[in-house]
């Protein structure tokens, strides 16, 4: 198993601002996975930290406004840069050791 | 783009009532799981199916892959409170290491 923690747990941002969310496990993983889930919404991937390498983005995420560092594997973060409204969401942290697919609780953010 | 549509969207039922939830796609899946999610939490796995035609049960919950490997469902017997929260359904195709979810099932179990 895996258990994982996020900070913040819940802000409330200006916009314009940037927000680093962290996100730490309690074991060492290859891949950590980044996801926001919109309000009442289901979940979309963001991208997929490796350690030591840049970290994959899926489409319609790019890295200037998403930024994402992975120093060791337990570790990552996830920047929200120059936020806007539409940048309200939950941000979860996912890893996967085995199979089973483990979510942090999620850090969630409200952009005035 | 894959798409995993589940329906239905909302659901709200009385403690005791059976429902069904339904994850569908037109892609195939190597292998496909179902979440809970309640509020204020990252989602929890329920099961994971990778055979077509599987039927796995969890208590009171019964999930079935379909054949093709294109859809699922999720059976809940006599529905409890506790049973309340967000219902997702998540696939992956071969060949790559990404789940892709679907559009999730709100339901609401009444006392």
């Amino acid at each position: 198993s895996a258990v994982i923690s996020q900070k913040p747990s819940r802000d409330i941002c200006q916009r314009g601002t940037s927000l680093t969310i962290q996100c730490q496990v309690d074991s060492q993983v290859t891949m950590m996975f980044w996801y926001r889930q919109q309000p009442g919404q289901s979940l979309t991937l963001i991208a997929t930290a490796n350690q030591g390498s840049e970290a994959t983005y899926e489409s319609g995420f790019v890295i200037d406004k998403f930024p994402i560092s992975r120093p060791n594997l337990t570790f990552s973060t996830l920047t929200v840069s120059n936020m806007s409204p539409e940048d309200s969401s939950i941000y979860l942290c996912s890893v996967r050791p085995q199979e089973t697919q483990y979510f942090g609780p999620g850090t969630r953010l409200l952009v005035l | 783009t894959q798409l995993l549509e589940q329906s239905p969207q909302f659901l709200s039922i009385q403690e005791g009532e059976n429902l069904t939830v339904y994850c569908n796609s037109s892609s195939v899946f190597s292998s496909l799981q179902w979440y809970r999610q309640e509020p204020g939490e990252g989602p929890v796995l329920l099961v994971t199916v990778v055979t077509g035609g599987e039927v796995k049960k969890l208590k009171r919950l019964t999930f079935q892959f379909g054949d093709a490997r294109k859809d699922s469902s999720l059976h809940i017997t006599a529905a409890q409170t506790g049973d309340t929260g967000l219902y997702l359904c998540a696939g992956s195709t071969s060949g790559t290491y990404k789940y892709i979810f679907g559009t999730g099932t709100r339901l609401k179990v009444l006392a």
